[in-house]
């Protein structure tokens, strides 16, 4: 069974680039959250979507940040106009259904803002 | 709003031996699940222990086992015959069981405990 999918591993962009982060999740989940941790910190929520809905967006940022988990394919996460303050690595996590179940997360993706 | 605090920022053991993280948490809901999570420096999110807090019941895996206090609302960990594997940073995380539109979805983690194992 494979578990959950991210890439790139690492990411390097230069302020004001864009930042394409793709999460394919394990095999029969349908739920699918993104979290961001910051150096020293603990995991904060982003946002939390079904294929083709975005469920629960309440920790991601209002401007630059927006999220998707089409019908077919990856969920992707997406930086625009990326700032020195996006450094983080950021994670993805699914499970099969929402309430209850354990959420297994991905190897994460290690954004670097040059 | 929930909190999850981790008091320890760093914590010592000696291989074989047993040691404790503590987690501590504040919410006004009455259902609710509990999680410890390892991060090794491959920086992966690995599962570790899982509680829900309707069980009075501890739950166990293998060498690691939780001590949970639902009314003082305090969720340790405890590694027993500790190995250089254990070697990592700590996170317990609080999810809400409420099954409304919203709700019960997001993890809240503490800042996390960084353990080192010596031989």
């Amino acid at each position: 069974n494979a578990g959950v999918m991210q890439n790139p591993r690492h990411l390097v962009r230069r302020r004001g680039q864009e930042a394409r982060l793709r999460c394919s999740p394990m095999k029969g989940h349908s739920h699918v959250y993104w979290y961001r941790q910051l150096p020293e910190e603990g995991l904060k929520f982003m946002v939390y979507l079904q294929k083709e809905n975005i469920i629960d967006e309440s920790g991601m940022p209002k401007e630059r940040f927006s999220a998707e988990f089409p019908k077919e394919g990856p969920s992707i996460l997406r930086i625009q106009q990326v700032v020195r303050g996006d450094s983080a690595a950021y994670f993805c996590a699914s499970s099969p259904r929402r309430v209850g179940d354990t959420q297994y997360f991905g190897p994460g993706t290690r954004l670097t803002v040059l | 709003a929930q909190t999850v605090t981790q008091s320890q920022p760093e914590m010592s053991v000696q291989e074989a031996e047993t040691v404790t993280l503590s987690c501590t948490y504040d919410t006004s809901e009455s259902d609710y699940y509990l999680f410890w999570y390892k991060q090794p420096p491959s920086r992966q999110m690995i599962l570790v222990i899982r509680q829900e807090a309707y069980k009075q019941q501890n739950a166990t895996e293998n060498r690691f086992s939780v001590n949970f206090q639902k009314a003082a609302k305090s969720f340790s960990l405890k590694i027993s015959d500790s190995q250089l594997g254990d070697a990592a940073m700590y996170f317990c995380a609080y999810r809400s069981a409420y099954t409304g539109n919203q709700a019960g979805t997001a993890l809240i983690f503490g800042k996390g405990t960084t353990l080192s194992v010596s031989s």
